[in-house]
Formats: C-alpha cells, structure tokens, sequence
C-alpha cells in the first residue's frame, strides 16, 4: 500500500529549542495534514495544507506542502514541555477519496526542561 | 462545542464475542470515517460513510467487520466474533461537506480502545 516516510522516529530535545519533522512520499498528494497525539486521546489537528508551496503557521508551529507535492514538514519554535507527544504526518492521496488518509508512523518528541 | 464522541472509551471482550463502537460526528458534519491504530504504529484508514451510504471501504477487512451511519442516531463500526489480532484503538472522524476553498479538514474522537482477552 501507499506509505509516507516519517522522520525522525523520535526527538530528545531540551526545552526551548526548535523542532523539525518532515514526512516524504513517491506519490503526489492534495492535502498534507498535521495532527499531535497525547497517549490515550485521538489525534488533535494542528495545521492543515492544501495547495503546493502553501505555508502555514499556528503560534509556534509552522509547515509548508513541498511544491513537488510529494513532501511536507513541520516545524515548532521554541519547545516547551507541553509539546510533548507524538506528531503525525497524514496525506491524502491525488485521485483518492476524500478522508481515506495515509498518515506516517509519527516522531515521538520529548523535551527536556 | 462537541467535538467527534466516541464511546465506549474502552471495551474488554473474549475471543468469539462481538464488539460496538459508536461515533457521534461534530455538529454539522456530514461525513465519517473509522481508523484503527495498532501500538506504535500510525493510523490506518478502514471506511468513509455518509448518511445512509458507505462511500469507500477500501480499508476495511473483508470479513466480521461492517461499519454503518444510519439516517438517525450514531455512526457504529461492528466487529463480529472478535479475535485477539483486534485489539487497537479505533478512532472515529468527521468532516464537514468538502469545499475547493478550504479542503478537506478531518477532525478526530477520543478513540475506542478494543482489548479483546
């Protein structure tokens, strides 16, 4: 089946750094979507993209759909504790139906007070 | 501001027994779909439904698994004669109708954690 790579795998980072996480496809997408998850809860939209080359930011964070269409990252400035969790990358393929999602296995973030 | 509801939260079975969950969409949303996450692992896409209409189920197993969204009431993702394999988290979702101008934004539930002993 269709894949997204997810990378890094996890984070260990101290506490006011910036973060960096990206997912890369060989298929092309519509819509690149960010969502963090906290153990035992759903995952929580952060950022949505649709167009290539859009970039877009929500307080600290801040992602972009590769012009290729094939990539997006995310970026959180300045980590604190509470951005703990795992980040999910999600895709939707072009061609495909609307809400069947294909999301990266997710980065594991940790920050270090 | 009712996000997606899902309950039960979490559901123990024996092996042989069946499995309801059900997903209550965010208010004015029309479209749902189920996802299941096993440990460690990301989401994975089982089936699209709209009122009435099940659109995509290209994720779904071919056998004891039937999703449906009924005219009235919730959304319910039915696992027959469960086995251990099933345990996972399922997550329900919902959006509202697709527009050109905003896409396609998929808000998720809680999820239901299925343990089956």
């Amino acid at each position: 089946g269709q894949q997204l790579n997810q990378s890094p795998q996890s984070m260990f980072i101290q506490e006011g750094e910036d973060v960096s996480m990206n997912c890369t496809s060989s298929s092309i997408f519509n819509t690149w979507l960010w969502y963090k998850q906290e153990p035992g809860e759903g995952p929580v939209l952060l950022i949505a993209l649709y167009k290539a080359g859009e970039l877009t930011s929500n307080g600290r964070l801040t992602a972009q759909f590769g012009i290729t269409r094939k990539d997006s990252f995310l970026n959180i400035s300045a980590s604190i504790p509470s951005d703990v969790g795992i980040y999910f990358c999600a895709g939707q393929l072009s061609g495909g139906s609307q809400g069947n999602l294909i999301f990266g296995k997710g980065t594991k973030l940790s920050v270090k007070p | 501001n009712a996000g997606v509801m899902q309950n039960p939260r979490h559901l123990v079975r024996r092996r042989g027994q069946e499995a309801r969950l059900r997903c209550s969409p965010m208010k004015g949303h029309s479209h749902v779909y189920w996802y299941r996450q096993l440990p460690e692992e990301g989401l994975k896409f089982m089936v699209y439904l709209q009122k009435e209409n099940i659109i995509d189920e290209s994720g779904m197993p071919k056998e004891r698994f039937s999703a449906e969204f009924p005219k009235e009431g919730p959304s319910i993702l039915r696992i027959q004669q469960v086995v251990r394999g099933d345990s996972a988290a399922y997550f329900c979702a919902s959006s509202p109708q697709y527009s050109t101008s905003s896409g396609n934004t998929i808000y998720f539930g809680e999820g239901s954690w299925l343990t089956v002993v």
